[in-house]
């Protein structure tokens, strides 16, 4: 199975601050199959980012992901309020499916 | 609107059966895509655990394919999970969801405690 390792595991933040996540692969992965999600307490987990770079419907422009083959980065442009989430990198290239083990993002 | 639906018992003793239902509003779940189960553990940890595809074949984590069972009822729109041999590190919230290699639809989850 391809593991992904994310970090860092949590984050702390002011307002209108810039974060960046990442996501390292143990194995090559296709961009179009790499994705992120953002997951707010007693929620289901919202998809943000798919296809490496591609926002899905209705998320704001702060939101952005880059990267290739092993090395993926997700990141908050201006971090606000209703950011506060963990957010998870996922890959759909090879069975098992499997995720990062989550960041935590909370505010100063 | 699509939607999904999950239902089953919250509470299920260990060496037992964990079987859960998702109910699928909106959409056929013969016309495409992957339905699947995916579960998220106390603390954060989030594993695919296998799906039923559109066609019917079905595919497993291989973490847990000698436990798993995902099969559907398509007269009700529904697909469901057996999970065997439960133990206490089977305590978690399932999600169903609408799948492609990413999953932009998902149920609402049903937080599932294996206990005695």
């Amino acid at each position: 199975a391809i593991v992904l390792n994310q970090s860092p595991s949590s984050i702390v933040a002011s307002q209108g601050e810039k974060v960046t996540i990442t996501c390292r692969a143990s194995s090559s992965i296709s961009s179009n199959y790499l994705h992120w999600y953002q997951q707010k307490p007693g929620a289901f987990p919202k998809l943000v980012i798919y296809s490496t770079s591609y926002r899905a419907s209705g998320i704001p422009s702060r939101f952005s992901g880059s990267g290739s083959g092993t090395s993926y980065s997700f990141t908050i442009s201006r971090v606000e309020a209703e950011d506060v989430a963990t957010y998870y990198c996922q890959q759909g290239s090879s069975n098992p499916y499997t995720f990062g083990a989550g960041t935590k993002l909370e505010l100063k | 609107e699509i939607q999904l639906q999950e239902s089953g018992p919250g509470l299920v003793k260990p060496s037992q059966s964990l079987s859960l239902t998702c109910s699928v509003t909106g959409y056929t779940i013969t016309s495409g895509y992957d339905w699947s189960w995916i579960r998220k553990f106390p603390g954060n940890k989030m594993e695919w655990m296998g799906y039923i595809s559109y066609s019917g074949s079905t595919n497993y984590n291989p973490s847990l394919k000698s436990r798993i069972s995902i099969t559907r009822d398509t007269s009700k729109n529904q697909f469901f999970l057996q999970l065997n041999s439960v133990t206490t590190e089977d305590t978690a919230t399932y999600y169903c969801a609408r799948a492609l290699t990413t999953v932009a639809l998902w149920g609402q989850g049903v937080m599932v405690t294996v206990s005695s």
